[in-house]
């Protein structure tokens, strides 16, 4: 089946643009995280939701990012007055949910972001 | 807090030799540890779970509680194991990844 997809692969936008990253879950996954893989960083995690409501935000690096799902299906990644450190790989994963359980998490190919 | 180390940023070995990747990590709970791979111009992956006990392409990893570590081993490496690795701990819903190690497998 259809893996987890991200849109648009590559986005190139002037500091302090907008801009939107979407992310395509598997079907029926109800668990979906974003991460950030930047040179030097590794993978940092921003943002878990669980169905549409996203109990942990914690790693939301500013309040310029935000993040939303909807029908417990597509999500967007929103960077707001973009910065040449916003600069990075932006990954999306998706897995099943249930308390206690460690699921195997899927990703999708990441949107590569350059602020320039 | 959670944390994850993966102290060697880079390692490359020959073509037969062994292969361990070190990881070591920080939590108070009980810990779901993770490697994940990345090969060149493909997507991140799932390489194995503590949990299952399994080798993945030669792969094994053991979970040592009192050392607080969860290496990656492989006894004969091989060219298409050349790739990214990330060691990562799943507390409450994330994963907490450690920076990375680049293995290189040389000819």
């Amino acid at each position: 089946g259809a893996g987890v997809s991200q849109s648009p692969s590559n986005k190139v936008t002037e500091k302090g643009k907008d801009v939107e990253l979407r992310c395509d879950p598997i079907s029926g996954h109800t668990a979906l995280y974003w991460y950030r893989q930047s040179l030097g960083q590794g993978l940092e995690f921003l943002i878990y939701f669980q169905g549409n409501s996203a109990p942990d935000k914690s790693g939301l690096p500013s309040d310029r990012f935000s993040a939303e799902r909807t029908g417990g299906s597509v999500s967007t990644l929103t960077i707001q007055r973009t910065q040449q450190e916003d600069s990075a790989v932006y990954l999306c994963a998706s897995s099943w949910d249930r308390p206690k359980i460690a699921y195997e998490q899927y990703f999708g190919p990441g949107t590569r972001l350059t602020v320039t | 807090a959670q944390r994850v180390t993966q102290p060697e940023k880079l390692l490359s070995v020959f073509k037969g030799a062994p292969v361990e990747l070190k990881c070591n990590y920080s939590y108070s709970g009980s810990p779901e540890l993770f490697w994940y791979v990345q090969y060149s111009r493909q997507r991140l992956q799932l390489l194995l779970r503590h949990i299952s006990r399994e080798s993945i392409k030669g792969f094994t990893a053991d979970l040592n509680k009192g050392e607080t570590s969860f290496h990656l081993k492989k006894p004969f490496a091989q060219e298409e194991d050349s790739a990214m690795y990330y060691c990562a701990l799943q507390g409450a819903q994330k994963l907490v990844f450690g920076q990375g190690t680049r293995l290189t497998i040389n000819p």
